[in-house]
């Protein structure tokens, strides 16, 4: 299986700064790597798919990059709407896994 | 546009059986392979199944195979998980998520919550 990696678990910030969180694959994945946000008692909503391609309708202060096993999700300036849980998750192979979750909160 | 209604959650005793289901109120039902991802109470997420668009093909987590069965009828436009042989371990939100963006989970349901205790 792969396994996905996010650091950090958990991160505090500001309104307006910028964030990044990095997710790693235990093996390559080549870019099939989704990122999703999730707000307490909410579905998880798609944010990025193929490494780096925005969903329509998400902000663009929101930016995904990378291939192979290791991914970023950046955020170039936080907003108070932003402050949730962020998954990775791989779809390159069987079965399909996520990433443990990384915590936006407010500082 | 997908919009997906889950059905079917509660309490069941360790051994039981639970039947999911999940509705698609839109039109593309049958376009799109479908999941369900489940997620433990303050827990993080979970992928436990999906089924390719006409049925042929399915695939699952470890950890559910030869209890789970996931499937779908494309007439009613509803996907369905069948669960056996319950563990305390399968008490979770369970969603119903259409790969409605290319190969990417897009759409999503409300949940429903399966509670496996005596």
């Amino acid at each position: 299986d792969i396994q996905l990696t996010q650091s950090p678990s958990f991160l505090s910030a500001s309104v307006g700064d910028r964030v990044t969180i990095t997710c790693r694959a235990s093996q390559g994945i080549s870019r099939y790597l989704a990122w999703y946000q999730q707000k307490p008692g909410k579905a998880p909503n798609l944010l990025i798919s193929g490494a780096s391609t925005l969903q329509s309708g998400v902000p663009s202060r929101f930016s995904g990059s990378g291939s192979g096993t290791e991914f970023t999700l950046t955020i170039s300036s936080l907003q108070p709407e932003d402050f949730a849980t962020y998954y990775c998750q791989q779809l390159n192979d069987y079965p399909l896994t996520f990433g443990p979750g990384t915590k936006v909160d407010i500082k | 546009e997908v919009q997906l209604v889950e059905s079917g959650g509660g309490l069941v005793q360790p051994g039981g059986s639970l039947r999911l289901s999940c509705a698609d109120s839109g039109f593309t039902f049958s376009s799109y392979w479908m999941s369900w991802v489940r997620q433990a109470p303050g827990k993080g997420l979970e992928w436990v199944a999906n089924i390719k668009q006409d049925g042929s093909e399915k695939y699952y987590v470890d950890s559910v195979k030869g209890r789970f069965t996931i499937s779908r009828d494309n007439a009613k436009n509803s996907l369905y998980l069948q669960m056996n042989s319950l563990r305390a371990e399968d008490t979770a939100l369970y969603y119903c998520a259409s790969h409605s963006s290319g190969w990417y989970i897009d759409s999503w349901g409300q949940g429903t919550l399966v509670t496996v205790s005596s």
